[in-house]
């Protein structure tokens, strides 16, 4: 079946704009994860969408950044006023809760990757 | 806060030989995911270990964990250049979001 994608798989921007990244997760998937990665930082986890919850936001780096799923589907993450470090691939996930155990295991789309110049 | 330390982050091994890379975590936790990444690409799912002395297998990658010592390993058998990538451990934070705390990555390269 068909994985998670995201748009656009490139994207290059002059700092200071905005840009919005979307993610299209696993059809029926509860969950929904933003990560960052960059050289310097490694895989560093932005946000969680589950249901109808409210999102765990703890990973943002700022208030530049915000990010919304419509109708528990497709996720944007916005970036505002872009710097130069938010280059970086940005990594969308989502996830099943699965069996008695409960555990999430998330399945990765191909990344954006940002380049602010 | 959970912090997850790889080592080595970097590995260069002749096929045919056997190595592990270790995976170290600060807090407890029974929930921890190894990935492996070829260069451009997103992030592949290998092994999920649910519970104190876990071990899984797949062709010539077996991961296990020890949820007292807080530490997984994977160790390559008989190593062959496809499994040239890197290869990510992450542990679950379990504290709602499911989040995952990844290593910094250990990038193997298989020379023939």
């Amino acid at each position: 079946g068909a994985g998670v994608s995201q748009s656009p798989s490139n994207k290059v921007t002059e700092k200071g704009k905005d840009v919005e990244l979307r993610c299209d997760p696993i059809s029926g998937h509860t969950a929904l994860y933003w990560y960052r990665q960059s050289l310097g930082q490694g895989l560093e986890f932005l946000i969680y969408f589950q249901g109808n919850s409210a999102p765990d936001k703890s990973g943002l780096p700022s208030d530049r950044f915000s990010a919304e799923r419509t109708g528990g589907s497709v996720s944007t993450l916005t970036i505002q006023r872009t710097q130069q470090e938010d280059s970086a691939v940005y990594l969308c996930a989502s996830s099943l809760m699965v069996g008695l155990a409960g555990f999430y295991e998330q399945y990765f789309g191909p990344g954006t990757r940002l380049t602010v110049t | 806060e959970l912090k997850v330390e790889q080592n080595p982050l970097f590995l260069s091994m002749q096929e045919g030989k056997n190595y592990t890379i270790y995976c170290n975590y600060s807090t407890t936790s029974d929930r921890l995911y190894w990935y492996r990444q070829d260069p451009g690409k997103s992030l592949e799912s290998l092994f999920v270990l649910l519970s104190n002395g876990a071990v899984k297998q797949e062709g010539r990658l077996m991961a296990s964990l020890d949820t007292k010592a807080r530490l997984s390993t994977l160790h390559i058998t008989a190593a062959v250049h496809d499994l040239s990538a890197t290869y990510f451990c992450a542990v679950d934070t379990q504290g709602g979001s499911e989040k995952l705390v990844f290593g910094k990555g250990t990038k193997l390269t298989v020379n023939p």
